[in-house]
């Protein structure tokens, strides 16, 4: 079956400090994982993707993750977050040709000053 | 360049009712998919829709249901309403294995 688990459901850090938002997942096949975020009320916002290739994919917003088969993690990192950074991050593994996704429960992160 | 739109933002329903939520791709996406979100939960996979064919379904009864339009636009119908059914139901439309998110139709069945 294929599922997303993201263990922490909130996290507080402190501006400028550094960030990892931790993703397992489980597929069967070869994985296709995304990064997403949500602000309050909004929709999902595509921070970064992995499909093959080199596993440290850079995004937007200076966010990068890495994926690592061995350990099927695919963890979200910033080196120093902004207060703009508070918002729920989404782990999510999908399959070839626009498959659905399945998405983890999220981790809501808040920033302090 | 729009990206995925959807109408309208809010609605409030009351129980047994039925209700119709619309959504127009990102340009030159062919793919739409439908999630819905209770609070505090992920996106839930509703359905995906492709040459105006249901190609996949998750595990939602039949009261939800769908179309695509030729022009790949899309419309999910929710029929007899239940509370649980408050949610925000999101579109997704892709051209290849990314899906790009609209804003969301926030649900509120009384």
């Amino acid at each position: 079956a294929q599922s997303v688990t993201q263990p922490d459901i909130h996290i507080t850090v402190s501006e400028g400090a550094s960030l990892e938002l931790r993703c397992n997942y489980s597929y069967g096949a070869t994985p296709y994982l995304f990064w997403y975020v949500q602000s309050p009320g909004q929709g999902l916002q595509l921070l970064l993707k992995y499909f093959s290739g080199d596993t440290l994919v850079q995004g937007i917003k200076g966010f990068e993750a890495e994926f690592k088969r061995s350990q099927s993690s695919f963890n979200l990192r910033k080196p120093s977050v902004h207060w703009s950074d508070a918002a729920e991050y989404f782990c999510a593994v999908g399959g070839r040709g626009a498959q659905k996704l399945v998405f983890g429960q999220g981790t809501r992160l808040t920033i302090n000053p | 360049d729009a990206g995925v739109t959807q109408s309208p933002t809010h609605l409030i329903k009351t129980r047994g009712q039925q209700v119709t939520l619309r959504c127009s791709p990102k340009s030159g996406h062919d793919t739409v998919s439908w999630y819905q979100q209770a609070l505090g939960q992920g996106p839930q996979f509703i359905f995906q829709y492709y040459e105006e064919e249901e190609r996949q379904r998750g595990n939602f009864p039949d009261r939800f249901s769908g179309h695509q339009f030729p022009n790949y636009s899309s419309e999910l119908n929710v029929n007899a309403l239940l509370l649980g059914d408050s949610a925000l139901y999101l579109c997704a439309s892709g051209a290849q294995e990314t899906q790009y998110f609209g804003p969301g139709t926030r649900l509120l069945v009384l």
